[in-house]
């Protein structure tokens, strides 16, 4: 079934320590995102990629980096994580990055402690 | 600056008819989607206005009036199963989604 999968569902991490959330469509869509959801807040962008090779820096990309080597991949890492990068994150696709409707993957809770 | 609202909780009862509004300012649209979010999943699409007018799609329509900087999501016939976070977003001048925070409905039989 095509779609959007995230690794791992959850974690609990301690402060200070590098993680990796990772994000694999199979829709064959040119542009993926990263947001975080927070209670009360709406969905916040941290970064996304256009295409294949390019990234670019959404609302709160402070803390978080990303990587597009392939069509299909598109991980985010925390260098060194903080209590405040407690949130659910979604990673996210669309056929292109204008108005296609964007499909979101199931999410990772990630605590920080 | 560019910023979303939409109330933060409806309740409806089950059979009934709810509107969830959303109103937006921003300098440049390209579009305004909703999407449904059930607790603990993912949003999925609902619907996309970028023309002025109502879009119907089964028991849901969404409506928009760009020069009010409007739009409102109907819902009728609700069920039980419609309980869910209904999240509004539009598309700014650099086609990048801004979104509200959500109106949770609650649907009581």
């Amino acid at each position: 079934i095509a779609g959007i999968t995230q690794a791992p569902t959850s974690q609990i991490l301690a402060a200070g320590r590098r993680m990796t959330l990772r994000c694999t469509q199979d829709m064959r869509h040119n542009a993926m995102y990263w947001y975080r959801q927070d209670l009360g807040l709406g969905l916040r962008l941290i970064h996304y990629s256009n295409t294949a090779g390019t990234t670019g820096k959404g609302e709160v990309p402070d803390g978080y980096s990303v990587s597009r080597a392939n069509t299909d991949d598109f991980p985010l890492t925390l260098a060194s994580a903080v209590p405040s990068q407690t949130s659910v994150y979604f990673c996210a696709s669309s056929g292109d990055s204008q108005t296609d409707t964007q499909y979101f993957g199931p999410g990772t809770r990630l605590t920080v402690l | 600056g560019q910023n979303i609202d939409q109330p933060t909780e409806m309740t409806a009862t089950e059979g009934a008819i709810v509107q969830i509004n959303c109103t937006y300012q921003t300098s440049g649209f390209n579009g305004l989607f909703w999407y449904q979010q059930h607790a603990g999943e993912a949003p999925t699409f609902l619907s996309y206005n970028v023309l002025d007018g109502l879009e119907e799609k089964g028991r849901f329509s969404s409506f928009l009036s760009r020069s009010k900087g409007y739009s409102y999501l109907l819902l009728k016939e609700l069920q039980m199963k419609d309980s869910a976070s209904y999240l509004c977003a539009f598309t700014d001048s650099n086609y990048q989604l801004i979104w509200g925070a959500g109106t949770k409905l609650i649907i009581k039989p």
